[in-house]
């Protein structure tokens, strides 16, 4: 599976939008974007995900850079739920496509 | 109405011992998974079944033996328990394994072996 880096940690206060940014160089022309992300003591839980083209759903926005090289998430106002662990992950669309490899991924603190 | 469930939430028991997890799926779902999250939060894959049929074993110890006595029931039984495998376990479904569906994880179980 190709590889995505993400920054350990960031920070946001309440209301505001966040930009968790993925880098993922390596990534082929199969592979799709996942997002899913870890509140305390919870599952991990589906967040969004893309190929190409930028991406909206009730929870966050995908934006995916052109070469395809980096996306980012984007949480239009940050509630203090939004607190958790945020994991890019790539899928392929070929091989042994059921899993999902995760990473350490981005461990976001809200402030009040 | 929960998705994902598993059982126990929390699971303590002793070295040597055999016990199991169970986890059940009422989303329609033909594949079911088995995840590991240890105490360093890293998260991995350890079982997929596709309508009770194995398809993914990720290097995992005989002692760890999948069930799955019907596609919406993935139980997990671990035989002479060691102290590493004290972890969190998730059950996760998801339609047909494909690429584009998002997995539904259930709440998770807390395994101490001490």
């Amino acid at each position: 599976d190709a590889k995505t880096t993400q920054p350990n940690s960031m920070e946001s206060n309440e209301e505001e939008p966040v930009h968790l940014p993925c880098n993922h160089s390596t990534i082929s022309g199969t592979d799709y974007i996942h997002w899913y992300r870890q509140l305390p003591s919870q599952g991990p839980e589906y967040v969004i995900h893309g190929l190409t083209s930028n991406v909206n759903n009730r929870m966050a926005s995908l934006a995916i850079a052109e070469d395809r090289k980096s996306s980012t998430l984007i949480l239009h106002r940050a509630t203090l739920r939004d607190a958790a662990v945020y994991y890019c992950i790539l899928r392929n669309s070929g091989g042994s496509n059921y899993k999902l490899t995760f990473g350490k991924g981005t461990l976001l603190t809200v402030n009040p | 109405d929960t998705a994902v469930s598993q059982t126990p939430k929390y699971l303590v028991t002793q070295m040597g011992n055999d016990k199991s997890i169970k986890c059940e799926q009422n989303l329609g779902h033909d594949t079911m998974y088995w995840y590991k999250q240890d105490s360093k939060k890293f998260l991995k894959i350890m079982f997929s079944y596709n309508n009770k049929e194995l398809i993914i074993n990720e290097t995992v110890p005989n002692r760890f033996s999948p069930k799955s006595p019907d596609k919406a029931h993935l139980n997990l039984h671990i035989n002479s328990l060691e102290l590493g495998d004290s972890a969190v376990y998730f059950c996760a479904s998801s339609p047909l394994g494909t690429y584009t569906y998002e997995q539904y994880f259930g709440p998770g179980t807390r395994l101490t072996v001490t």
